[in-house]
């Protein structure tokens, strides 16, 4: 059964500083990984969607590589900013069956001014 | 303005009356899901749908029912709320029928509360 680890739990940076969030899954047979951003009692919004024959996807100070044989991705936030405070969470989606999107638990992330 | 929208946002009830969620999204999407939020056990997926009349179980199914009796909308029902049921919900969509190629959006969630 695919489990989903994100570490670490919570993380706190000053202002300014490059940051590395960690994925990792048990079964490397994925089809493929999304990252999510999670503010205090708001929905989801998707950040980026890596597929399983890609190594890497960006958007702005955004980038997500994805190394399936290790099980591993990683999210780095370039040059953070307070805005970027809020709860990280990466979800897989297994390669036989697609419909099916198992979470981790996210990394809160507290940025200081 | 494309959305995935929830109703209501904030439920209270009691043990054993049977409530809906409403699900809805306006961008013709063919895939749509229900995940509960707790914490410390992070977002699990309830039950999916990959096209009209098509719904599967997710790794949460029980005490739940769905239905998919067109494409914009998928209702969830607790036939028997129980206060374990209190959760944080959330519906989501994608355009694809499989919910894989394309990035999923989530509805604003709803809380609910059973006593």
């Amino acid at each position: 059964k695919q489990e989903v680890t994100q570490i670490p739990a919570a993380l706190s940076v000053p202002e300014g500083e490059n940051l590395v969030l960690n994925c990792s899954f048990t079964d490397s047979a994925i089809y493929n990984l999304q990252w999510f951003r999670q503010d205090p009692g708001k929905g989801l919004t998707s950040l980026l969607l890596i597929q399983s024959s890609q190594r890497e996807q960006t958007s702005g100070r955004l980038n997500a590589s994805l190394d399936k044989s290790s099980g591993r991705s990683t999210l780095y936030i370039a040059a953070s900013q307070p805005g970027d405070s809020a709860t990280y969470l990466c979800a897989v989606r297994g390669s036989s069956n697609t419909g099916k999107l198992i979470f981790g638990q996210g990394t809160t992330l507290q940025v200081k001014p | 303005e494309a959305q995935v929208t929830q109703n209501p946002r904030y439920l209270i009830t009691v043990t054993g009356k049977k409530l809906t969620v409403t699900c809805s999204q306006n961008m013709n999407h063919e895939y749509m899901s229900w995940y509960r939020q707790d914490p410390g056990l992070g977002l699990r997926q309830i039950y999916y749908s990959m096209n009209v009349e098509v719904t599967d179980k997710g790794d949460v199914p029980e005490g739940y029912k769905v239905s998919r009796k067109e494409k914009r909308n998928f209702p969830l029902i607790l036939e028997s709320p129980s206060p374990n049921q209190t959760s944080l919900y959330f519906c989501a969509s994608s355009l694809d029928p499989g919910g894989g190629t394309y990035e999923q959006y989530f509805g604003p969630g709803t809380r609910l509360t059973v006593t």
